[in-house]
């Protein structure tokens, strides 16, 4: 069953602390993304990779920032973490760089900044 | 960015009744896709749509891509509770999906 592995369910951080938010993926794909997901705002595009070394800001990039050293492994840090950054953090791959052939999604970690 | 607007945003029915989902926007896509998320977890692919005016079907889920491809319809027929969820739909950004923000669907038996 092929997956999208996001290391954590829930966590709770402290303002000023960094952040790691960690995914792995075992289909192969070059391609993978970041998004947070907030009611009223769906889901936002922050960062994304196409191949490995590569990143890609997206949508809504302030604050964070990506690394992808190995191709299965793609991880989104928040250098200092913020009460707005409160959300629910989704990694995706895909096989085609824009998506065309459809997402497979994490699970999803519900962040908390306190 | 290139806008999708869902709706409703919320719907509320019982075991048994049909409804109907729409996604639209001013652009026109290449292909669109349907998401269904539980809560807590992370949307899953339903379907694709690539081709004005296809139609594909999914057991009681039958989804159609408009003419112009800008827009897509979702249809659920005889819902059951086990069809409670998000719906999503998405289309290509040029670097990226990008989301609608959904319809909330609650099915009571």
């Amino acid at each position: 069953d092929v997956k999208v592995t996001q290391s954590s369910r829930y966590l709770v951080k402290r303002t000023g602390e960094k952040v790691f938010l960690e995914c792995v993926q075992d289909m192969d794909h070059e391609n993978m993304f970041w998004y947070r997901q907030d009611p009223g705002l769906g889901l936002r595009l922050i960062y994304f990779s196409y191949d490995v070394k590569m990143k890609e800001k997206g949508d809504i990039p302030e604050g964070y920032s990506v690394s992808r050293e190995k191709k299965e492994r793609f991880s989104l840090i928040l250098e200092s973490a913020s009460t707005n950054q409160t959300s629910m953090y989704l990694c995706a791959s895909s096989s085609h760089p824009r998506g065309r052939y459809g997402y497979t999604f994490g699970s999803g970690t519900r962040l908390t900044v306190v | 960015t290139q806008l999708l607007e869902q709706s409703p945003q919320f719907l509320s029915i019982q075991e048994g009744e049909n409804l109907t989902v729409y996604c639209n926007s001013s652009s026109v896509f290449s292909s669109l896709q349907w998401y269904r998320q539980e809560p807590g977890e992370g949307p899953v692919l339903l379907v694709t749509v690539v081709t004005g005016g296809e139609v594909k079907k999914l057991k009681r889920l039958t989804f159609q891509f408009g003419d112009a491809r800008k827009d897509s319809s979702l249809h659920i027929t005889a819902a059951q509770p086990g069809d409670t969820g998000l719906y999503l739909c998405a289309g290509d950004s040029g670097y990226a999906l990008n989301f609608g923000k959904g319809t909330s669907l609650l099915v009571t038996p």
